[in-house]
């Protein structure tokens, strides 16, 4: 099957840093990629859409600015959190879709975690 | 807006029993698709199983299969032969076939117990 990476699994940072997430599909070209965040025994909460090529789409209440999503390739996305604050710690998992798949294969990183000091 | 309510935030179930799952969605899309996910304690999302609304008949992956109501706008997940690997949270996702993200539920968590 396909298969999502991410890099780091856990990063810790102090606030005010900023820190960056890779999200990789390793055996297919990924059109258009989600980032999702996830709070402790919450359910995933969508931040952006990226396709290829394009700037991201952000959710309603997403920072743009704090939360910097690049595309730059088919096989790569990232997610760059700017001054990061404790309030950004939290779980990130990005997915990945690959359309000429089928329109309903996305599949899912292992997720990062985050904790800003 | 769509929306996908899971009403039951914790479930329970001995081992080797069936167990069953509730999610309800809202929509007034016809082309859409459903989907529970398992989310164990490595937290890596893991699709359990998916279905079309378009197809009549149920989905079924080996233990796992749902009871998708179209009119009522229910899709609960049947875990038959519960397994302790089973226990997890379990999401159940909503997308539409033109916008393409994901909505999920809020999750059950699913304890087995031996």
């Amino acid at each position: 099957g396909a298969v999502v990476s991410q890099h780091p699994s856990w990063v810790i940072c102090k606030s005010g840093t900023s820190v960056k997430i890779e999200c990789r599909s390793l055996d297919f070209q990924a059109t258009t990629m989600f980032w999702y965040r996830q709070f402790p025994k919450q359910s995933l909460m969508l931040m952006a859409t990226s396709n290829e090529g394009s700037k991201a789409t952000y959710e309603q209440g997403v920072e743009k600015d704090k939360f910097l999503i690049n595309h730059a390739s088919l096989t790569l996305s990232t997610l760059t959190v700017t001054s990061a604050h404790p309030e950004d710690s939290s779980f990130y998992i990005c997915s990945a879709r690959d359309r000429r798949a089928g329109p309903y294969e996305q599949y899912f990183g292992p997720g990062t975690r985050l904790t800003v000091t | 807006a769509q929306t996908v309510t899971q009403s039951q935030p914790e479930m329970s179930v001995q081992e080797a029993e069936t167990v069953t799952l509730s999610c309800t969605y809202d929509t007034s899309e016809s082309d859409y698709y459903l989907f529970w996910y398992k989310q164990p304690p490595s937290r890596q999302m893991i699709l359990v199983i998916r279905q079309e609304a378009y197809k009549q008949q149920n989905a079924t992956e080996n233990r796992f299969s749902v009871n998708f109501q179209k009119a009522a706008k229910s899709f609960s997940l049947k875990i038959s032969d519960s397994q302790l690997g089973d226990a997890a949270m379990y999401f159940c996702a909503y997308r539409s076939g033109s916008q393409g993200n994901l909505i999920f539920g809020k999750g059950t968590k699913l304890s087995v117990k031996p």
